[in-house]
């Protein structure tokens, strides 16, 4: 069964700083990932997603996910935190024949100080 | 364009009472998806359906919890009998059409509070 594992619970920032959030899946085949972020208050929103293709993505509001099959990891990056990124952020797995059936991890509360 | 809308935002209901929640998907949009997210977790998949038909109920639990898609109408999610485990947040999304690249949109939630 398919699994998504993020290890930082709480992770606090400085405007400005660099931020990576880690993310470990388990999955048999070459998975769908996603990266997820929720507001407050707020649906949950796609920030990026790898099928295939080029391992770094590209997604909105700057930031970026690179997709590491030997270590089973798909880290989300930015180079310069703004404080409206303070939010929750969700990695995901799906399977190509699952459609939108997705595994979430447990999400990374982001905090930014100003 | 209207987002996914889900309502109420917040439910509370006594143990033994029935839950409705419901979910009105973005405009166009065939295929809902039901997730629950219970403390401390990540979202876990609970129902895919289409117009009128049930595609994926894996995740649903087997007793007392239901969902529809009706023709007309929001999509049900319908739990009877609530328990205090049954107490989460429960998340609708929707997309346009069947295929594993649609981007899935997200309601903004239920939060059912059992006492």
């Amino acid at each position: 069964a398919q699994s998504v594992t993020q290890p930082d619970i709480h992770i606090t920032v400085s405007e400005g700083a660099s931020l990576e959030l880690r993310c470990n899946y388990s999955y048999g085949a070459t998975p769908y990932l996603f990266w997820y972020v929720q507001s407050p208050g707020q649906g949950l929103q796609l920030l990026l997603k790898y099928f295939s293709g080029d391992t770094l993505v590209q997604g909105i509001k700057g930031f970026e996910a690179e997709f590491k099959r030997s270590q089973s990891s798909f880290n989300l990056r930015k180079p310069s935190v703004h404080w409206s990124d303070a939010a929750e952020y969700f990695c995901a797995v799906g399977d190509k024949g699952g459609g939108n059936k997705l595994t979430f991890g447990t999400g990374t509360q982001l905090k930014v100080e100003l | 364009n209207a987002g996914v809308m889900q309502n109420p935002r917040h439910l509370v209901r006594r143990r033994g009472q029935e839950a409705r929640l419901r979910c009105s998907p973005m405009k166009g949009h065939s295929h809902v998806y039901w997730y629950r997210q219970l403390p401390e977790e990540g979202l876990k998949f609970m129902v895919y359906l289409q117009k009128e038909n049930i595609i994926d109920e894996s995740g649903m639990p087997k007793e007392r919890f239901s969902a529809e898609f009706p023709k007309e109408g929001p999509s049900i999610l319908r739990i009877q009998q609530v328990v205090r485990g049954d107490s989460a947040a429960y998340f609708c999304a929707s997309h346009s059409k069947a295929g594993s690249n649609e981007k899935l949109f997200f309601g903004s939630g239920t939060q059912l509070s059992v006492l």
